[in-house]
């Protein structure tokens, strides 16, 4: 129940179009979900985060898509670019928890 | 950058040995959290300090330990080690105690090696 599961392992896009990472959760009581993004050699760092009671969120490129029923959420790379390849992880945690419930990641390739 | 220090970069050793990792939080966070990754198993949340008190445990070993010190740094200690405790090792810091939803920034990583 404490599971966060990601899909695809790895994606290759070609430069412009858009990337799709999906995760699906089990636990209902999860109020949080954030995105982390991992570049080779470097920890992973905040890209972008939302709470159930919204179905979207877009920061520039970048738009978590939340489906609450389906307990599942995405995230979409809109015009992907090189410096977008990175590896990308899903997680969910409860407010006020400490600690958050990552997903296995997913290594998106940009090609040029 | 993040702003966390974690040193050292690389460890390499051989199995039964015991090492320290150390990380130096953000200036003016007070939480530690510490995750071990591996190709297998993702991501796994060990262990968070606040302010020199233990928060929360996770997936941590009993042949692992960790503590936060005065001055805030921290040191994951991992004995006894074994081929499957190679991995790569993440500190990151908060400045809540509430670490789900808080940003927490990640250090650069120790890559440890068990031969």
């Amino acid at each position: 129940q404490q599971q966060v599961k990601q899909s695809p392992q790895s994606l290759i896009v070609q430069k412009g179009g858009i990337s799709i990472i999906n995760c699906a959760y089990e636990n209902t009581a999860f109020d949080y979900f954030p995105w982390y993004q991992q570049f080779p050699g470097k920890g992973p760092a905040l890209l972008i985060a939302i709470r159930p009671d919204v179905s979207e969120k877009k920061e520039g490129r970048f738009t978590i898509s939340f489906n609450k029923s389906a307990k599942q959420f995405s995230l979409h790379i809109m015009d992907s670019q090189p410096g977008d390849s990175a590896t990308y992880f899903c997680a969910a945690t409860l407010q006020g928890a400490q600690k958050l419930v990552f997903g296995q990641g997913t290594r998106l390739t940009i090609n040029p | 950058d993040s702003g966390v220090t974690q040193t050292p970069k690389h460890l390499i050793t051989a199995t039964g040995q015991r090492v320290t990792l150390r990380c130096s939080p953000r200036s003016g966070d007070l939480s530690v959290y510490w995750y071990q990754q591996s190709l297998d198993q993702g991501l796994q949340f060990l262990i968070q300090y606040y302010n020199g008190e233990e928060r929360a445990k996770g997936n941590i070993l009993e042949r692992f330990s960790a503590q936060q010190f005065p001055d805030l740094h921290s040191e994951l200690n991992l004995s006894s080690l074994e081929l499957g405790d190679s991995a790569l090792y993440f500190c990151a810091s908060s400045v809540h105690p509430s670490g789900g939803t808080d940003t927490q920034y990640f250090g650069p990583g120790t890559r440890l090696t068990v031969l």
